[in-house]
């Protein structure tokens, strides 16, 4: 079945860009939604963003002016960058797919999940 | 924006029932996606579209949303099923997923 793994640095400076690629194995890309979600230390889920395999992108109202999600289906990966980040932006960083009810793009659920990957920014 | 509430903590002995709610403005309209997320591990998906359940999901998960709140049940508690548990929405108005604050769910 299909897997994700992230990977990156997990120690960014302030102010600099946080940079991680998510990996996909065990299924295609096509005609799916793949996106991203981060969770800071003892809080809830909070969505990023997701891009279409073939690159459009949506993004979380609260982070658009920062972030950018890429998508490269040659390498079975996605990216997201961060810009401009602060001590807010330490968190746990998951990967996921996103699933959609036929006929209804209101309807979307993630799953699989990756395993998350800690970012911390600190100087 | 849209707000999905759920109780901080559910605490339940073993074999018995945990019912964990998510509340939101006339949720019943929209379809509730559930995640499970134990310490240390990612979110997993263990109900979708209000009351289907992934493969590999046991039986004593189940949903319903007939109206405020939508509810995910656990039957038959083990202590296994304690971990978090977040409730998932699509909020059109502004194209933006959104989860309830998480439930700790502890098993006595």
């Amino acid at each position: 079945q299909v897997q994700l793994q992230e990977s990156g640095p997990g120690l960014v400076k302030p102010s600099e860009t946080l940079s991680l690629t998510c990996t996909v194995s065990g299924g295609s890309m096509s005609s799916y939604y793949w996106s991203w979600f981060r969770q800071a230390p003892g809080k809830g889920l909070e969505w990023i963003g997701y891009t279409y395999y073939m690159g459009s992108t949506k993004y979380n109202p609260s982070l658009k002016s920062r972030v950018a999600i890429s998508v490269d289906t040659s390498k079975k990966q996605f990216s997201l960058r961060v810009n401009s980040v602060t001590a807010a932006d330490t968190a746990v960083y998951y990967c996921a797919r996103r699933l959609i009810l036929t006929g209804h793009t209101d309807v979307s659920w993630f799953d699989p999940w990756g395993q998350g990957t800690l970012v911390t920014v600190s100087s | 924006s849209y707000v999905l509430t759920q109780p901080s903590s559910v605490s339940v002995a073993p074999g018995q029932t945990a019912r964990i709610t998510c509340g939101g403005n006339k949720i019943g309209s929209k379809s509730v996606h559930w995640y499970q997320q134990k310490p240390g591990q990612a979110p997993v998906l263990v109900v979708y579209d209000d009351s289907d359940r992934p493969s590999g999901i046991p039986e004593r998960f189940s949903g319903s949303n007939s109206g405020n709140p939508a509810t995910l049940t656990i039957s038959r508690v083990e202590a296994g099923d304690e971990a978090d548990y977040y409730c998932q929405v699509w909020d059109e108005s502004v194209d933006n997923v959104v989860f309830g604050g998480g439930t700790k769910l502890t098993v006595l």
